[in-house]
């Protein structure tokens, strides 16, 4: 299953709101997660199962979707949050997104 | 946080075989909820999920890396190890080491990752 994310990069400033696009190229029901990717860091599992958070992560992040179209949204973005986020799907094998970098504008 | 730790080296011969090792804090490489995988990320390109062991030793390749990849578990070291057989430049790349859930019997979503180990494939 091939994920296409979009954009490929989204410039912003803090305060503002952030929409990431996911979609899979056949439905993957809800099995859909985000991840946030610093460079030199750990990547962070965000949200699983598309719309469920994870431990320890703020309300700010939320997702939603299911079959083949997913959304994550970053309501109003910290200066942390400037980062590469990924999608992917558990319904068939693993795969990932290309990403999104969230850079500041 | 608790955090994986990858190691082996840092450079790797065309045709060589690429081993890595990473070392699971405290005790929950035996417990029966995770997987444990490898994902790398070649340079300037997204992520690729390689293979999956879960602690009895069944493993869970990729398809798309034809059976180069070999994955083993020690649990009595808290360790489970990466060989990529028949290395190219193209499997230069950040390595990673990760958990993931076991959902019904199925591969999860990884919730603990380590910072990842950059390995090039180079004569």
């Amino acid at each position: 299953i091939v994920l296409t994310q979009s954009p490929a990069t989204l410039s912003l400033s803090p305060g503002q709101r952030a929409t990431l696009s996911c979609r899979a190229s056949q439905s993957v029901g809800t099995y859909l997660a985000w991840y946030q990717h610093k460079p030199g860091q750990a990547p962070r599992l965000l949200i699983y199962e598309a719309s469920n958070r994870a431990t320890g992560i703020p309300p700010r992040f939320s997702g939603s979707g299911s079959g083949t179209d997913f959304t994550l949204i970053i309501s109003s973005l910290e200066p942390e949050d400037f980062a590469v986020y990924y999608c992917q799907q558990r319904s068939n094998w693993l795969t990932f997104g290309g990403g999104t970098k969230v850079e500041i504008k | 946080q608790l955090q994986l730790r990858e190691s082996g080296p840092g450079l790797v011969k065309p045709s060589e075989t690429l081993s890595l090792i990473c070392t699971v804090p405290g005790d929950s490489i035996n417990r029966s909820n995770y997987y444990w995988g490898w994902i790398r990320q070649p340079p300037g390109k997204g992520l690729e999920w390689m293979g999956s062991i879960y602690y009895s030793g069944t493993t869970y390749d990729n398809p798309s890396l034809k059976s180069r990849v070999a994955i083993s578990v020690d649990t009595s070291r808290k360790q489970f190890s990466l060989k990529l057989s028949s290395v190219t430049a193209a499997d230069t790349a950040v390595y990673y080491c990760a958990r993931h859930f076991r959902v019904a019997g199925s591969l999860g979503d990884f919730d603990l990752w380590g910072r990842g180990t950059l390995v090039t494939v180079s004569a």
